[in-house]
């Protein structure tokens, strides 16, 4: 089973700032991995798919890279909307797996 | 337009069996490489997924969850029903269904059970 570790668990930042999330894999996973955002009471959303690709209506400022186990999703500044949790998912090997999330908070 | 929606019990009680069911519009699932998964998320905590099935009818399930979970899809009625059998209190939790094209595109709302006595 491929686990997915994230990093901060909780990141305090303000509007206009830069955000950097980090998601490392126990294996190399290509580049078989997304990036959900979610809010609280509401489910999950996809923004970047395949490490890099963002997903259908997903603004620029969210972009991602990384390949083999390690991932980063980038905000390049922060909206007052984007303060929520963050979870990436591999797609590589069975079982799908998700990491267990970073909350980026308002500093 | 792409929409899914989870329906069963809100609350059940240990040792019972849950069934809860996945109502979807937008797509087929005949088609062989589109599937529909479950994923559940106890209160304050992470995703962790549970299953899924393919328009081919092939089906995954969670390793550790594998002995108490079934998948299951009537295409017909465009529905995927998800079972899971000797409920705990751990397991309650939102569960949502949700559209893998090749990532969980799409989501359900999500339907809260809780697991008590």
């Amino acid at each position: 089973e491929i686990v997915l570790t994230q990093s901060p668990a909780t990141l305090s930042l303000s509007p206009g700032e830069r955000a950097t999330l980090s998601c490392r894999a126990s294996q190399t996973i290509s580049r078989f991995l997304a990036w959900y955002q979610q809010k609280p009471g509401q489910a999950p959303r996809l923004l970047i798919y395949d490490a890099s690709n963002r997903a259908t209506g997903i603004p620029a400022r969210f972009s991602g890279s990384g390949s083999g186990t390690d991932f980063t999703l980038t905000i390049s500044s922060l909206e007052p909307e984007d303060f929520a949790v963050y979870y990436c998912q591999q797609r590589s090997n069975w079982p799908l797996s998700f990491g267990q999330g970073t909350k980026l908070e308002i500093k | 337009q792409i929409t899914l929606k989870e329906s069963g019990p809100t609350l059940v009680k240990p040792t019972e069996t849950l069934t809860l069911t996945c109502t979807f519009s937008g797509f087929s699932l005949s088609t062989s490489r589109l599937g529909v998964g479950w994923i559940r998320q106890p209160p304050g905590k992470a995703l962790e997924w549970l299953a899924l099935i393919y328009g081919d009818d092939d089906r995954r399930l969670s390793p550790t969850l594998k002995n108490s979970l079934a998948i299951t899809k009537d295409t017909s009625k465009n529905q995927v029903v998800l079972t899971m059998t000797n409920m705990d209190s751990v397991d309650t939790g939102t569960y949502y269904c949700a559209y893998l094209g090749r990532y969980f595109d799409y989501w359900g709302q999500g339907t809260l059970v809780s697991v008590s006595s």
